[in-house]
C-alpha cells in the first residue's frame, strides 16, 4: 500500500550517460513534483506537474527532462549526466483543492551518484 | 534572501524531555502555508504536520505541535516526550507561489539528536 514510490532507490552511473528515474503515486492525487536534495541536505524544488501538465519547471538544465504520461506517474529523465548531478532526488504528490496544492506526500528517494 | 530560516543546525536532547526546533519565515502573501517534515537516517522524508496563514489556532498532532507566532513570522515545532526514535534531520518548509503554480520552500534543517 505504498503511497508515493520511486525507482530505482540507488543509481551508480558514469559521467554521460543517461539514466531514468520513475515515480508513481496511488493516492489519487493530481499534482506531482521533483525536488532535489543536495550534499548538505538542502532541498530544492525541480519540476511540478498538475495532471500532466508542466507548471513549475524551476530553471533547471534542459539535460534534466520531466514526463508525465497519467497523473498517477511523472517520470525524470537526465541526459549526459555530470559529476554535480550526484544528489537525492525525491518525488512527492499533493491533491489540489480549489486551486491550491495541498500537503506534499514523499516518495523514498533516490540516492544517484555519477562517477 | 532566505525566506525559512532554521537556526540550529544541530540539537542534543535528553530522552523524555520537550524541545522545540525553530523556524522563521519571510514572506508579503497574506495566504501562506507552513510545514514540517522529519527526514530519518533511511533517508525518507516524513510530513509531520502543518499550519495554514489564516488558522486561528495552532496545529497538532499527536505529540507534535506547531508554536505559530504570525507577528514575529516563526513557526517552531514542538516535540514533546522525545523519544529515541526523534533522531533525525528536520525540515521547515514554506508552500509559496502563485495559486496553482505552488511549492515548498525549505530551510537549511536541524539534526535533532535524543540521548538516552
Amino acid at each position: 500500500d505504498t503511497a508515493v514510490s520511486q525507482t530505482p532507490k540507488y543509481l551508480v552511473t558514469q559521467m554521460g550517460n543517461d539514466k531514468s528515474i520513475k515515480c508513481e503515486q496511488n493516492l489519487g492525487h493530481d499534482t506531482m513534483y521533483w525536488y532535489k536534495q543536495d550534499s548538505k541536505k538542502f532541498l530544492k524544488i525541480m519540476f511540478s506537474y498538475n495532471n500532466k501538465e508542466l507548471i513549475i519547471n524551476e530553471t533547471v538544465p534542459n539535460r534534466f527532462s520531466p514526463k508525465s504520461p497519467d497523473k498517477a506517474h511523472l517520470n525524470l529523465h537526465i541526459n549526459s549526466l555530470e559529476l554535480g548531478d550526484s544528489a537525492v532526488y525525491f518525488c512527492a504528490s499533493s491533491p489540489y483543492t480549489g486551486g491550491f496544492p495541498d500537503t506534499q506526500y514523499f516518495g523514498p528517494g533516490t540516492r544517484l551518484t555519477v562517477l | 534572501a532566505q525566506k525559512i530560516t532554521q537556526t540550529q543546525p544541530g540539537m542534543f536532547v535528553q530522552e523524555k524531555e520537550a524541545v522545540t526546533l525553530d523556524c522563521t519565515y519571510d514572506t508579503s502573501d497574506p495566504s501562506y502555508g507552513l510545514f514540517w517534515y522529519k527526514q530519518p537516517s533511511s533517508g525518507e522524508m516524513i510530513f509531520l504536520i502543518y499550519q495554514g496563514s489564516y488558522d486561528q489556532q495552532n496545529a497538532t498532532e499527536g505529540r507534535y505541535s506547531l508554536n505559530f507566532q504570525k507577528a514575529r513570522k516563526s513557526a517552531n515545532l514542538v516535540i514533546s516526550a522525545s523519544q529515541l526514535g526523534d533522531s533525525a534531520m528536520y525540515f521547515c518548509a514554506m508552500r509559496e507561489g502563485q495559486k496553482g503554480a505552488q511549492k515548498l520552500v525549505f530551510g537549511q534543517g536541524t539534526r535533532l539528536t535524543i540521548n538516552p
